[in-house]
């Protein structure tokens, strides 16, 4: 059983240019989730979606940033018109679906996609 | 104030040492209280997860949880070399769904010396 796949592993690009980041979840996971680790800070979260829909978007920046996670494929996280800020490296984590009473809330992370904007 | 304060590094122990992590927090809606381990480059990885108050052991690994002072620990027997790496603690709040968005400590780096 794969983990969560992300690609890729490495990205850079120049400043305006778009950034696509994918991320594959787990097999039989229906739940992902993006964080952001800037340099010599904590991960932060971003986004949670489910398939098809976005649960809870409060820690994404408003502009620029979107994410997707549609019915077939990996979910996606984009960054147009990147800036020197947005180096950092990005962790996608994929938990499955909650168990009928359980309590099981833990996330598979990705080695994450280390974004590079010169 | 941040939401969750996790002591600052790096920390540097001799092989065999005991090992003491400590982060606070400052919401008292945090119900779930993880503990991730992250080497060098890669992603973070579950070590240990409680669920509100009280002591949970798994091998050379406790974790702590006393929600009345908002502290959380964790100890590391017998440290190895192999125990290097950045620790990370991490919580949620009241379960809302197969999980529940992360707000994590910065980390701490940890270097175990043979």
């Amino acid at each position: 059983n794969a983990g969560v796949m992300q690609n890729p592993r490495h990205l850079v690009r120049r400043r305006g240019q778009e950034a696509r980041l994918r991320c594959s979840p787990m097999k039989g996971h229906s739940h992902v989730y993006w964080y952001r680790q800037l340099p010599e800070e904590g991960l932060k979260f971003m986004v949670y979606l489910q398939k098809e829909n976005i649960i809870d978007e409060s820690g994404m920046p408003k502009e620029r940033f979107s994410a997707e996670f549609p019915k077939e494929g990996p979910s996606i996280l984009r960054i147009q018109q990147v800036v020197r800020g947005d180096s950092a490296a990005y962790f996608c984590a994929s938990s499955p679906s909650r168990q009928a009473g359980g309590l099981n809330t833990e996330a598979f992370f990705g080695q994450g996609t280390r974004l590079t904007v010169v | 104030q941040k939401e969750v304060e996790q002591d600052p590094g790096p920390l540097s122990v001799p092989e065999g040492a005991i090992v003491s992590l400590n982060c606070t927090y400052s919401n008292s809606a945090f119900q779930y209280f993880m503990w991730y381990r992250q080497y060098s480059r890669k992603g973070p990885e579950l070590l240990m997860y409680t669920y509100s108050s009280g002591n949970k052991e798994d091998g050379r690994f406790t974790a702590q949880v006393d929600k009345s002072s908002k502290y959380i620990s964790l100890f590391i027997r017998d440290s190895q070399p192999s125990d290097s790496a950045t620790y990370l603690c991490a919580m949620s709040a009241t379960y809302t769904g197969a999980n529940s968005k992360l707000t994590f400590g910065k980390g701490i780096t940890l270097s175990v010396r043979p």
